[in-house]
Formats: structure tokens, sequence, C-alpha cells
């Protein structure tokens, strides 16, 4: 089975700095997405941003980037010019990229990310 | 485009009462899924349909959780009867087939 793990209950960054999150995961498949959504007070999870464990290059959104290690089985989360509005709890998922098989998403525990004037 | 509805926002019920959740989800998406996100932890699948077929239940505790997607579209899922531990945010989700699944606002059950 597959585990996505947040070390990282709570972390702090003050506006227009830049943040990493951290994520690692376990698993023995090589076809697979990784994940990071934001889930703000409202509780709707928001899609980040997505990587395909097949590319090497790593994924960008805006503030948003990823720093994938496909052999370290790290996946973390850069927020470059924090602002306000980024204060939430950010989860990591993981999902199989096999057809044929249940597509769930398994989350790890979620970083809540605090921003500071 | 309209997203993954759900209702209600909120509900308190006593333990061993009954409780049910309805979801709509975003108009031609075949997968839906229900997540349950208790206090401090990250969402959990709790049962997966495309169309109205189960693909995945095994996490559904069957003995008091059950939930039915009827003719493909809209869900609903019942807890009955609750246990204090059920006490959680219910997350309803849908997506194309292998593409990412988008969320709704959930239902925050508190049982008392």
């Amino acid at each position: 089975a597959q585990t996505v793990t947040q070390s990282q209950p709570e972390m702090s960054v003050q506006e227009a700095e830049t943040v990493t999150l951290s994520c690692t995961y376990d698993t023995s498949e090589s076809d697979y997405y990784l994940f990071w959504y934001k889930q703000p007070p409202s509780r709707q999870m928001i899609l980040v941003i997505r990587q395909e464990a097949y590319k090497q290059q790593n994924a960008t959104e805006n503030r948003f980037s990823v720093n994938f290690q496909k052999a370290a089985k790290s996946f973390s989360l850069k927020i470059s010019d924090s602002q306000l509005g980024d204060a939430a709890m950010y989860f990591c998922a993981y999902r199989s990229g096999y057809t044929g098989t249940a597509s769930k998403l398994t989350f790890g525990t979620g970083t809540r990310l605090q921003v500071t004037l | 485009e309209a997203g993954v509805a759900q209702s209600p926002r909120y509900k308190i019920i006593e333990k061993r009462q009954s409780v049910a959740f309805w979801c709509n989800p975003i108009s031609g998406h075949a997968t839906l899924y229900w997540y349950q996100q208790i206090l401090g932890q990250g969402p959990k699948l709790l049962i997966q349909f495309q169309n109205n077929g189960v693909v995945d239940d095994s996490q559904l505790p069957k003995d008091r959780f059950s939930a039915e997607r009827l003719k493909g579209v809209d869900s609903t899922l019942k807890i009955q009867p609750a246990k204090l531990e059920d006490s959680a945010v219910y997350l309803c989700a849908s997506s194309l087939e292998g593409r990412e699944a988008f969320f709704g606002q959930g239902t925050r059950l508190t049982v008392v």
C-alpha cells in the first residue's frame, strides 16, 4: 500500500518570503501522480499543483513549484512571494497512474501554513 | 462551470441517530468519491463510484455506513447508527476518468 508522510505539522512564513513544505511517499509503482492540495477554513480542497512521475521536469504554477526527487521519493512544495491568502492546510497526495485500478487519492496528514505580516 | 455541491454544510446529531449527506458532482464526471476527514488528519477514502457502480469500498464501515449513486449522478452517504468517532468532515469529490478530482466544501458532522 502507498503511504504519504508530511513531517511538518505547522510552518510559518512572512509575507513576500519563500517557504518549502516537505512530503515523502512510499510506493512500489512506477506510474503515479503526486499532488499538493490547499484546504482553507472553508474546507474545500483546492488543487495547487500536480506532478506526473514519468516527467523529470518539476511542475510550476505561478508562485508554486515542486522539487520532485523520484529516487528519494520526495515531493516538496515551494511557495514564493507568500501572500496572506496562502494561509491554509496543505496536503500532499498520491494517486496510482495505472488504469483499471481505483484512482483514489492517498493523503498525508497535512501542514498548516501561517503567513505573517 | 458549477462545482461539486454538497449539503448540508453542518450537522449535529446524537449518537445512535441516523444522518444522510448529499452530493451532486460536476456535470459529466463519471467518478465520484466520498472521503472522511477526521480532525487533524488527511482525508481517507470511504467509497468510490464509477457511474453507478462501486469501484472501491474497502474502507467503508459497512455495518453502519451505506452509499448509493442512483442513475450515475447524485450520491447519498448515510450513517446509521452514528457513533461519536464518526464526527468528521465528509468530502465529496468527482472527476473525469483518470483525471484530477474536484472537491466540494464538505459536511461537518458532529456526533454528541
